[in-house]
């Protein structure tokens, strides 16, 4: 059974700071990973999704690392903002989504 | 393009009582899913329809929960008891297709509290 896990569960930087969130897996035979983002009464959001075959997705200041052989994922966000203020969530496609916890993340102004 | 409309979105029952959660997928998405999200935990799969048959229901509590896409197009979700436990966001998604390739897009959630 795939488990993912996210570490830190809560995170709070100061605006302008790169953020690192962390994202790690049990199975590596994945198709594919995705970064997704919720805010607090919504549903979720898809910011990135990596190919297994790929090692890195880029979109604006967001970018996705994909390392499937040591069953880890990273995304940064560079300069964060106050709107980037949400909990990240990711998961990982083996055949059916299987998620993490998410890191709740606070950009403070 | 519109995107997964859910209602009603948020709902608060006493525990017995039952309760029913409805999706509209996105137009010609064959692919629906239901997930729960409990507060502090990623969503689960509950169960997953291609068209109006079922394709995964391995994680549904079926001696309470029931779920059915009769035209493959709109779905509903019922909790029948609801149990204390059964307060959860619940988020339905829907695909163009099954399969790997398919990204999934998430409604809004219906967020329930049993009290």
């Amino acid at each position: 059974k795939q488990e993912v896990t996210q570490i830190p569960a809560a995170l709070s930087v100061p605006e302008g700071e790169n953020l690192v969130l962390n994202c790690s897996f049990t199975d590596s035979a994945i198709y594919n990973l995705q970064w997704f983002r919720q805010d607090p009464g919504k549903g979720l959001t898809s910011l990135l999704l990596i190919q297994s075959s790929q090692r890195e997705q880029t979109s604006g200041r967001l970018n996705a690392s994909l390392d499937k052989s040591s069953g880890r994922s990273t995304l940064y966000i560079a300069a964060s903002q106050p709107g980037d203020s949400a909990t990240y969530l990711c998961a990982v496609n083996d055949y059916k989504l299987s998620f993490g916890a998410g890191t709740t993340v606070t950009v403070r102004a | 393009e519109a995107g997964v409309a859910q209602s009603p979105r948020y709902k608060i029952i006493e525990k017995r009582q039952s309760v029913a959660f409805w999706c509209n997928p996105i137009s010609g998405h064959a692919t629906l899913y239901w997930y729960q999200q409990i507060l502090g935990q990623g969503p689960k799969l509950l169960i997953q329809f291609q068209n109006n048959g079922v394709v995964d229901d391995s994680q549904l509590p079926k001696d309470r929960f029931s779920a059915e896409r009769l035209k493959g197009v709109d779905s509903t979700l019922k909790i029948q008891p609801a149990k204390l436990e059964d307060s959860a966001v619940y988020l339905c998604a829907s695909s163009f297709q099954t399969g790997r390739n398919y990204e999934q897009y998430f409604g809004p959630g219906t967020r329930l509290t049993v009290t």
